[in-house]
């Protein structure tokens, strides 16, 4: 069964600092990875994909991928109120599939 | 907005009773997803489609069944409604464009099964 983990939290942050969310999958071939934010009620919104090794970044987001490792984890910088939601980490595996982790739940503190 | 819209977006039916939830996209995408999200078991893949008349199972497709007779619209059937299906239903396409395959997400159907 390949799994993709994170802790469901809720991971608490006062505004302005670095939130930081984790995730683990098991299956080594994975090529893509994503990270969705999701607000309560409503569909989850893609914000951010990683491919290579390495960090990537956007805007106040870095995503950082250690395939060695399979982790991959996502920064949010100068965290601010309006980030408050769960963030859900998914991988690509095979051609057509998808595999999601569980969330973990972002409550940023004002 | 990937131009994805589902329908409904709530429906409350009784158990035995048949349903089905459209998903509708607009570009012409070939990947089509229907995932049910619930609380601690985050998005689960039911069925997808790779084409038309091109579906597949994914990991909790007992009690489902899909149809995809034309490029835009990917209907899930549930053939007899229970109450472990109540759940919220969401599609999802494959960008054609996307480097890296990214998916995008409808609105959501909240569906209850009383």
């Amino acid at each position: 069964q390949k799994e993709v983990e994170q802790n469901s939290g809720p991971l608490s942050v006062p505004e302005g600092a670095i939130a930081s969310l984790n995730c683990t999958y098991s299956d080594r071939g994975s090529q893509s990875f994503f990270w969705y934010r999701q607000y309560s009620g409503k569909s989850p919104e893609l914000i951010m994909f990683i491919y290579s090794n390495g960090d990537k970044e956007d805007g106040r987001f870095t995503a950082q991928l250690n395939k060695a490792s399979q982790y991959v984890s996502l920064l949010i910088r100068d965290s601010q109120p309006s980030d408050s939601a769960t963030y859900l980490c998914a991988v690509r595996s095979g051609t057509y599939k998808y595999i999601f982790g569980t969330g973990t739940r972002l409550k940023v503190l004002a | 907005d990937a131009g994805i819209t589902q329908s409904p977006r709530h429906k409350v039916t009784e158990t035995g009773t048949p349903v089905t939830l459209r998903c509708h996209q607009t570009e012409n995408h070939r990947y089509m997803y229907w995932y049910r999200q619930d609380p601690g078991h985050g998005l689960r893949l039911i069925h997808y489609s790779y084409g038309v008349k091109d579906t597949d199972k994914g990991e909790v497709s007992d009690g489902y069944s899909v149809s995809r007779s034309k490029t835009e619209d990917f209907l899930l059937t549930l053939e007899s409604a229970t109450s472990s299906q109540t759940s919220v239903y969401f599609c999802a396409i494959r960008d054609r464009d996307g480097q890296y395959n990214e998916q995008f997400f409808g609105p959501g159907t909240r569906l209850t099964v009383l």
